[in-house]
């Protein structure tokens, strides 16, 4: 089955204390995002990665780092976490623009809450 | 920049009813997604629009795209209870930025 799969699911965690989430598609798709979930903000891109080793930053970069190392994998960490960054954090992943019906899967998310 | 607006955000209605959810984007993209979340859940994607004048249907839901206007709506008629949600535009901004809106959050009511 097709699928993002991100863990985990749920963590609280306390200001500071480095953490990462991680992420894994089995698709073979070359483009994966973060995006974070805050109410009357939908979405926003934290990063993205176009292919392995190619990252860049979204629209809320700051506070969040990325790595693409291989191909499904694509974790997030915080290596500071603070209570701003108390969110819904959703991982993505899509075939390239200009392919057919090109369109973003999405994991089942990741309710992070800093303390 | 890219910005996507959605309305209403909050949208209650009857069973039965009709209704159009609206989304305007400010710059021109190709590509405009429409999706459904549950509340907790994550994002099911219902309709990809890929170019001015298309339309799609699923259901109870209708989906359809004007590019020149900049403007896309997602209309659901005879709603039913299964229906509430919160649902999102997007918007393909650049490489492989999604936009989102704000999102809609539906309650139908029996």
């Amino acid at each position: 089955e097709a699928q993002v799969t991100q863990n985990p699911r749920y963590l609280i965690t306390v200001t500071g204390k480095k953490l990462t989430v991680t992420c894994s598609q089995n698709m073979n798709h070359e483009y994966m995002s973060w995006y974070r979930q805050d109410p009357g903000l939908g979405l926003r891109q934290i990063y993205y990665s176009m292919n392995v080793e190619v990252t860049d930053k979204g629209d809320v970069p700051e506070g969040y780092k990325v790595s693409r190392k291989e191909k499904r994998n694509f974790p997030l960490i915080l290596e500071s976490p603070s209570p701003n960054q108390t969110s819904l954090y959703f991982c993505a992943s899509s075939t390239p623009r200009g392919r057919f019906n090109t369109e973003a899967f999405f994991g089942q998310g990741t309710r992070l809450t800093v303390v | 920049e890219l910005k996507v607006e959605q309305n209403p955000l909050f949208l209650s209605m009857q069973e039965g009813k009709n209704y159009t959810i609206y989304c305007n984007y400010s710059t021109t993209s190709d590509r405009l997604y429409w999706y459904r979340q549950d509340p907790g859940k994550s994002l099911e994607s219902l309709f990809v629009l890929l170019s001015n004048g298309a339309v799609k249907q699923e259901g109870r839901l209708m989906a359809s795209l004007d590019t020149k206007a900049r403007l896309s709506t997602l209309h659901i008629t005879a709603a039913v209870h299964d229906l509430s949600a919160t649902y999102f535009c997007a918007v393909m901004s650049g490489a492989q930025k999604l936009v989102f809106g704000q999102g809609t959050r539906l309650t139908i009511n029996p």
